[in-house]
């Protein structure tokens, strides 16, 4: 079974660009979350999908960050324009159960914003 | 808030050390509390849980008891493998905070042969 994949693995953008990240998350899971952590700080929560809602978007920075989940399968995390407080790693995460607590995460996607 | 601290890295040791990660917690009510491992390359997976206070989880020989009295949930493993080497992260969920886990900053282990 394929776990969750995340692309690019890696984007290096100039500030004022557009980045768009993309999950695929484990197939059958309708929860989708979005996670980021910036160098030197704690993983921090941005938003939960169930299927193609949004539960919950607490996290999110501000209104740079749009995330989308068409369908109910794969979600997209657009950060435009990009500033340099934006740079760090990006995770996204899927289950089935959100209330178990486990979650099973992508190997993540490194932004650098220059 | 909800928040999560645990020792900062990197850690190392030399195979068959015994490890412990401190971690505590702050939160209100009876949160869930996780420990997260990340090995290279790959993404976090979870290690263990604990869901009620005094519970222990455990899972490849490493084990973590939910302290209500100190709000700490440290990492324990008697004998570390170099297959060990990762990152480990302590997390909670709470009811007031929906599905959204609060993690720690991480704390990298070295484990030397």
């Amino acid at each position: 079974e394929a776990g969750v994949t995340q692309f690019p693995s890696h984007s290096v953008i100039e500030k004022g660009q557009t980045v768009t990240l993309r999950c695929d998350p484990i197939s059958g899971h309708d929860n989708l979350y979005w996670y980021r952590r910036v160098m030197g700080k704690e993983i921090k929560f941005l938003l939960h999908f169930v299927k193609e809602s949004k539960q919950d978007e607490s996290g999110m920075p501000n209104n740079r960050f749009l995330a989308e989940r068409t369908g109910g399968t794969y979600s997209t995390l657009k950060v435009q324009p990009a500033e340099l407080e934006d740079s760090g790693v990006y995770f996204c995460a899927s289950s089935q159960v959100p209330a178990a607590g486990e979650l099973f995460f992508g190997e993540g996607s490194r932004l650098t914003v220059l | 808030g909800n928040s999560v601290t645990q020792m900062e890295g990197p850690v190392t040791l030399s195979e068959e050390a015994f490890l412990t990660i401190n971690c505590t917690y702050t939160a209100t009510g009876y949160p869930s509390l996780f420990w997260y491992v990340q090995y290279p390359g790959e993404g976090l997976q979870l290690l263990l849980k604990a869901t009620k206070a005094d519970d222990k989880g455990s899972n490849k020989g490493f084990e973590a008891t939910y302290r209500k009295e100190t709000t700490s949930f440290h990492l324990e493993k008697g004998s570390v493998q170099v297959s060990d080497s990762a990152v480990y992260f302590c997390a909670l969920k709470n009811s007031n905070s929906g599905y959204a886990l609060n993690f720690g900053k991480g704390t990298s282990l070295l484990v030397t042969p």
